[in-house]
């Protein structure tokens, strides 16, 4: 079974300023990895994905993030936030294997820009 | 760009009612998933459906919940007789093939009173 850790429940930081969410999963197979993004009262939109090949995987709205699977980790990152990116943050892994795919969630990181 | 519509947006409920969620995927997808989410807390999986049955379900997909693809274009998830604890975002997504994400509707906020 997988599953997935986001410490940083809320993170706040000011518009232009870098920011990293923090992402730790477990699995004792291989995983495909996700970023959704959630803003307030909407569904849960795809920011980017690591599926294989580059452990650095760029997606939408400038945002990136790194696989490491020695640290079973996949952290999100933005050099610079403006309010728009208000949001929340999920991050999501599938097995590799014959199943489905069903997607196991963290429990979500706020992400607060002020200006 | 396709996306997954789902209806209603919200519905209100009394406990013991029968409720059922709509959901209709992008067309060429194959795989069909429900999430919930209760308010405050992370998303969880329901229930995975593929060539008209269900793949997998969780502990929470107990016998009150049911899903069915009647018509080739809608998917549903019902709940028999509705607890208060069934109160959350309802999720609906799909996706064309093993290799590739799911694609999330907006959700549809369901309230048991």
């Amino acid at each position: 079974a997988q599953s997935v850790t986001q410490l940083d429940s809320q993170v706040p930081v000011f518009e232009e300023a870098p920011v990293e969410l923090r992402c730790n999963y477990s699995s004792s197979v291989s995983v495909y990895l996700f970023w959704y993004v959630q803003y307030p009262n909407q569904g849960l939109q795809l920011l980017l994905k690591y599926l294989s090949g580059s452990t650095l995987v760029k997606g939408i709205n400038g945002f990136e993030a790194e696989f490491n699977k020695s640290q079973t980790s996949f952290h999100l990152r933005k050099p610079s936030v403006h309010i728009s990116d208000t949001a929340e943050y999920f991050c999501a892994v599938s097995d590799l294997g014959t199943g489905f795919q069903k997607l196991v969630f963290g429990t979500g990181t706020r992400l607060l820009v002020s200006p | 760009e396709p996306e997954v519509t789902q209806t209603p947006s919200h519905q209100v409920t009394q406990m013991g009612q029968e409720v059922i969620l709509r959901c209709v995927p992008i067309s060429n997808h194959l795989y069909f998933y429900w999430y919930r989410q209760i308010l405050g807390q992370k998303v969880e999986f329901l229930v995975s459906f593929y060539n008209n049955e269900i793949s997998e379900k969780s502990e929470i997909f107990d016998d009150q919940f049911s899903v069915e693809r009647p018509d080739g274009s809608n998917f549903t998830l019902k709940i028999r007789s509705t607890k208060l604890e069934d109160s959350a975002m309802y999720f609906c997504a799909s996706k064309v093939g093993l290799l590739y994400e799911q694609y999330f509707g907006p959700g549809t906020r369901l309230t048991v009173t």
